[in-house]
């Protein structure tokens, strides 16, 4: 059965800090991992990862997929209040029956405080 | 990305009623599916909507409970039938676009809440 795990499950810090949410993942056919930022009901995409190594960047947001490892990790640099939210990680399946579902994490409660 | 809406962004049921959900998607997408997230869960997915045949319903997860229409390629709708209070979560439509490399995007979600 296909897993995807993150850590931590919450994370509590201040203005400024920077943090480092972790997925890691172990999962048959393999495609790509997704960050999703959720605030209220929807899971609003960030980013998709599928190559090894190479770093996606949006702003203060950044994130890397190891594919050798089977870990990704999701930097954001001088948190702001409004970065509070739940981040989710998800594997894409690329194969047979599972074609393209998404396997979620269970999210990392990040709490920004001023 | 593809733009996605859901109707009814809430609702409140009564115990042994059944309600359906919409979800329409701005342009044509190859792939559509259902979740529910669960008070203080992750997202879990029930079934695949696939277009013009039956759904592909995941383990723990049945027809007869969450029946799951695609008429065509941008509509899609779960009902959610002889509701319980356990049922109470919130539903979310996501979706796939053509020629995309798997990126999926959600619809704003329905919070159903079963009294």
């Amino acid at each position: 059965e296909d897993k995807v795990v993150q850590s931590p499950l919450s994370l509590v810090v201040h203005e400024g800090d920077t943090v480092t949410l972790n997925c890691s993942y172990e999962v048959t056919n393999f495609r790509s991992l997704l960050w999703y930022k959720q605030e209220k009901k929807a899971p609003t995409f960030l980013f998709m990862l599928t190559s090894s190594g190479i770093e996606k960047k949006s702003g203060r947001l950044s994130s890397i997929l190891d594919k050798k490892e089977l870990f990704s990790i999701l930097n954001i640099t001088a948190t702001q209040t409004g970065d509070s939210a739940i981040y989710l990680c998800a594997s894409i399946n690329a194969g047979g029956t599972s074609y393209g579902k998404l396997t979620f994490g269970q999210g990392t409660i990040l709490t920004v405080h001023p | 990305s593809a733009v996605i809406s859901q109707k009814p962004s809430r609702d409140i049921c009564q115990r042994g009623t059944s309600l359906t959900i919409q979800c329409q998607v701005d342009s044509q997408v190859t792939m559509m599916f259902w979740y529910r997230q669960q008070p203080g869960q992750s997202l879990t997915l029930i079934a695949t909507a696939n277009q013009g045949s039956e759904a592909t319903y995941e383990s723990g997860f049945v027809i007869d409970k969450f029946p799951i229409s695609r008429p065509n390629l941008t509509f899609s709708t779960l009902t959610v039938s002889n509701m319980s209070p356990e049922d109470s979560s919130i539903y979310l439509c996501s979706a796939t676009r053509t020629g995309s490399s798997y990126e999926q995007y959600f619809g704003p979600g329905t919070r159903l809440t079963v009294t």
